[in-house]
């Protein structure tokens, strides 16, 4: 069964850069879509990109000069940069898989990450 | 595409009929999909494709829709139903609603 697993601190200051790891068991990511998707206090949830199979990616517009994704294949593990964060970037962090043609089917459980001083 | 779904909290009781509703601002061609998530677990993939139920997804859970409106039917609310449910539209860039919060009456 595939099983995803994101990892990293659950604090950040502003300004400095949030990372995130996902870790994947089951399934190779050199096969279908690997995706980050976050939830703000208050229940709005953000796509924020994902890396392809083939190692391209494709960043939400909004973050798009503050986001990376990016993979380790041997580990079988994929990562999130996020740049210059402020307390805005607060929320619950999960990592997730799509098969391309239907949207994310498998979920990490989330990391919590607040961004404060 | 802006989602907004409706209503933002729906009361009902065990064995109800549910709908809950999910409106585009554009068309979005039936690639809409919906999710379950309960207090502090991953969102669940229920429905894709506007209509196809998800592997191991109850048939209780129903999709329709087209264009712009889509509504998600959960035929006979069971307790363990409650939950906040989240549309989703992937055809043009990729957005969430603000979710439906389901609880019983």
């Amino acid at each position: 069964e595939v099983q995803l697993q994101e990892s990293g601190p659950g604090l950040v200051k502003p300004s400095q850069s949030l990372s995130l790891t996902c870790s994947v068991t089951g399934y190779s990511i050199t096969s279908n879509y690997w995706g980050w998707i976050r939830k703000f206090p208050g229940n709005k949830m953000e796509w924020m990109g994902y890396i392809s199979y083939s190692g391209s990616t494709s960043y939400n517009p909004s973050l798009k000069s503050r986001i990376s994704i990016t993979r380790d294949t041997s580990k079988n593990q994929f990562f999130l940069q996020l740049n210059s964060v402020t307390t805005e970037d607060t929320a619950t962090y999960y990592c997730a898989r799509s098969r391309g043609i239907t949207p994310f089917d498998y979920w990490g459980q989330g990391v919590m990450v607040t961004v404060s001083s | 595409i802006q989602l907004t779904q409706s209503p933002s909290l729906l009361s009902a009781s065990v064995g109800d009929r549910v709908t809950l509703s999910c409106k585009g601002s554009q068309n979005i061609n039936n690639y809409l999909a919906w999710y379950q998530q309960k207090l502090g677990e991953a969102p669940k993939l229920l429905i894709y494709n506007t209509n196809s139920l998800q592997t191991g997804i109850p048939s209780r859970f129903s999709g329709s829709g087209s264009g712009t409106d889509y509504t998600l039917t959960i035929s006979s609310l069971q307790p363990e139903d409650v939950a906040t449910y989240f549309c989703y539209q992937y055809n043009n860039g990729n957005t969430f609603g603000a979710g439906t919060k389901l609880e019983l009456k």
